[in-house]
């Protein structure tokens, strides 16, 4: 079954930085695009960054554009999310999350997040 | 503020029925598909619907989704006290470059 495992999550301070992981297992990761989606506490959630199967086609949320990169190691069947500069604002639950396609987007499998506590 | 707007929370009783709108736009869901996810107490969000109405394998049929023009609706029939939780709708913004979620609605079933 599909798998989805976060892990590096932390206690930070503002102007840190932090890489976040996902292991995925179960089914074909180079086959499928991946995004990190956040949510604050007692927020909703917040869609972060996409990257397709290959990692050619990169996208961010304007929130952390030009501070947070996403990559993929299809090899490893792992994503990361390598997070710089950062501001209270970004704590919150980091899930990663498996893509699927069929006429539109969607995501169609969850991790169970990895919690980034950004405070001094 | 959600580019995506849901209410922020609905109530039914036991075996009722409840919908939950979410209003966008032409460059989000007017020209794409919309997917709803479930987030019950303390667990990460599960997919509901697909492409507008299409339920993933194991998803119950009281499940079903709409769409028309820049909205669409998530209905929940025969209400049971296991379907309290936050409920997201979805969909890619074409202006954005961006996944757009609505706010989230909290479903209460008294």
């Amino acid at each position: 079954q599909v798998q989805l495992v976060e892990s590096g999550g932390g206690l930070v301070k503002p102007g840190g930085s932090l890489r976040l992981s996902c292991a995925a297992s179960g089914f074909t990761f180079s086959d499928y695009y991946m995004s990190w989606i956040r949510q604050a506490p007692g927020k909703g959630l917040e869609w972060v960054s996409y990257i397709s199967s290959r990692g050619s086609t990169i996208y961010y949320a304007d929130s952390v554009k030009g501070r947070f990169t996403i990559s993929r190691d299809n090899a490893k069947k792992s994503l990361y999310l390598q997070m710089n500069s950062l501001r209270a604002e970004d704590t919150a639950l980091y899930y990663c999350a498996k893509g699927n396609v069929s006429s539109g987007w969607f995501f169609d499998y969850w991790g169970q997040g990895a919690l980034v506590t950004v405070s001094s | 503020q959600s580019v995506l707007t849901q209410p922020p929370s609905v109530s039914a009783a036991p075996g009722q029925k409840v919908t939950i709108s979410c209003s966008g736009s032409s460059s989000n869901i007017g020209n794409n598909y919309v997917s709803w996810y479930q987030q019950l107490p303390g667990t990460a969000p599960k997919l509901l619907i697909y492409d507008n109405n299409k339920r993933p394998s194991g998803i119950p049929d009281r499940f079903s989704g709409s769409k028309s023009g820049t909205s669409a609706t998530l209905g929940i029939t025969g209400l049971q006290t296991g379907d309290e939780a936050g409920y997201y709708c979805g969909t890619w913004d074409s202006s954005l470059a961006a996944w757009v979620f609505g706010g989230g609605t909290k479903l209460t079933v008294l």
